[in-house]
């Protein structure tokens, strides 16, 4: 069970639109509809921003969109805010009822 | 409104046993339709999933922590437990509890509530 691959860090400017990638495996990403994502601030808890692929909890800001091809999924967060700059996890259910996590992607609006 | 609290010790010695507390507020953790698990964070690296466990006992661990790790649940104190064998620096990391919710889906495959975290260091 290796850890998906994600880019380290991404940046785009206020207002801008970024994506940030995640691959997985055919056991894994290209498996199941069940890649989750994850915003973090330094120092504070994970919160969940999309599940199941490309679903949004109540409360997220639709600026947040989730997709999957094969076996690679994406996060997309249009109108860049500041408050967005943070790392961001990638998460994905695989066989044998167990999840793996992304390295992470760290966030920059410059 | 959910509550999740880590609780123990937050130096650990080399070789000796890692054990973490979760304290669940604000719901049952007997509740259908959630599991509950944790995820830990080595200093300024990435999250890692180390296991989770339904009410009713069942567990799923990450494959290459299983043979170190037990998660128990308690549900007369609505709280669950990890515990962690034979720990070296590299298990140094933040540890989060959280819930994993199944009520879309029949696995807990997302986390959507998370306690704080708490460090917990190896060393001697």
């Amino acid at each position: 069970q290796s850890a998906l691959t994600q880019p380290a860090s991404v940046s785009g400017s206020p207002g801008q639109s970024i994506t940030i990638s995640c691959t997985g495996t055919s056991s894994d990403i290209g498996n199941y509809n069940l890649v989750s994502w994850y915003q973090q601030h330094p120092g504070k808890a994970p919160k969940l921003m999309i599940y199941e692929d490309s679903k949004r909890p109540s409360g997220v800001s639709n600026r947040f969109s989730g997709s999957k091809s094969g076996n690679t999924a994406s996060l997309t967060i249009s109108g860049l805010q500041a408050e967005d700059e943070a790392d961001y996890y990638c998460c994905s259910y695989a066989r044998t009822s167990t999840l793996v996590f992304g390295g992470g992607t760290k966030l920059t609006v410059l | 409104q959910l509550q999740l609290q880590e609780s123990g010790p937050g130096l650990v010695k080399p070789s000796e046993t890692l054990s973490l507390t979760c304290t669940v507020s604000g719901g049952s953790i007997s509740s259908s339709g959630y599991y509950w698990g944790w995820i830990r964070q080595p200093p300024g690296k990435g999250l890692e999933w180390i296991g989770n466990i339904y009410y009713s006992g069942s567990a799923y661990y990450k494959p290459s922590l299983k043979s170190r790790v037990t998660i128990s649940v308690d549900t007369s104190k609505n709280q669950f437990s990890l515990k962690v064998r034979s720990v070296t620096a590299a298990d140094t990391a933040v540890y989060y509890c959280a819930r994993h919710p199944t009520e879309t889906v029949a696995v807990p495959a997302a986390i959507d509530y998370w306690g704080q975290g708490t460090l917990v260091t190896v060393s001697s």
